[in-house]
């Protein structure tokens, strides 16, 4: 079982550039995840993707959206960037009718 | 306001000393608890969690968490730390217990001195 996995591992953009980063579930999982993780901070929720939809969003601008595939997997994109973007981006995974979530190892957005 | 407080930002402990962190919360209700952690450059690794029952539960790698419902508390304890324990570890809540938002912590930076 591969568990939770997140593309790319490092990402460096400039300010107002486009993101598009990219999870993949733990098998099994029909559930999708995605936080925030400033330095220093813990991880702070941004929404959550089942059967296709955004089933609950956290206080985020809606220059971050997601989406979520037939298989699963999620996409996270973030427009516009800001230097407060900066961040590791975790994407964790869970069943349903589970309430574990499962995290992968994140991605580590810096913006310029 | 509803929040997860780690009111320990670092905590140093000798190798083969015990370990506390706290861990308080205000929700209404009972929320689910966890504990995760974190090393260097990693995601997040459950530790342990509570959702109903006893009010000790046992994790991985020899941890256990006490909830106190008079203290809104959770707290993480190990009574015997090893140098691959220095990580950072996060309290999360769960207010709706459905899984579908975790509040966590500031996090507990873990060092462990030989």
């Amino acid at each position: 079982d591969a568990g939770v996995t997140q593309s790319p591992t490092h990402l460096i953009k400039t300010r107002g550039q486009q993101v598009t980063l990219r999870c993949s579930p733990k098998s099994g999982h029909d559930t999708v995840s995605w936080y925030q993780q400033a330095l220093g901070q813990g991880p702070q929720f941004i929404f959550q993707y089942y059967e296709e939809e955004e089933r609950q969003r956290g206080n985020f601008p809606d220059r971050f959206s997601g989406h979520q595939f037939p298989n699963y997997s999620s996409e996270l994109n973030v427009n516009a960037l800001l230097l407060g973007d900066s961040a590791l981006y975790l994407c964790a995974s869970s069943p349903i009718r589970d309430t574990e979530q499962f995290f992968g190892p994140g991605t580590r957005l810096t913006v310029l | 306001a509803q929040s997860v407080t780690q009111p320990d930002i670092h905590i140093t402990v000798s190798e083969g000393a015990s370990l506390e962190l706290r861990c308080n919360y205000s929700y209404g209700a009972t929320p689910y608890l966890f504990w995760y952690v974190q090393s260097p450059g990693q995601g997040l690794q459950l530790l342990l969690k509570y959702f109903s029952g006893d009010t000790l539960v046992q994790g991985i790698k020899g941890f256990e968490a006490e909830f106190k419902r008079s203290q809104s508390s959770f707290n993480l304890r190990k009574p015997s730390v090893h140098w691959s324990d220095a990580a950072e570890y996060f309290c999360a809540v769960d207010p709706s217990n459905t899984g579908n938002q975790f509040y966590f912590g500031t996090g507990t930076s873990l060092t462990v001195i030989p």
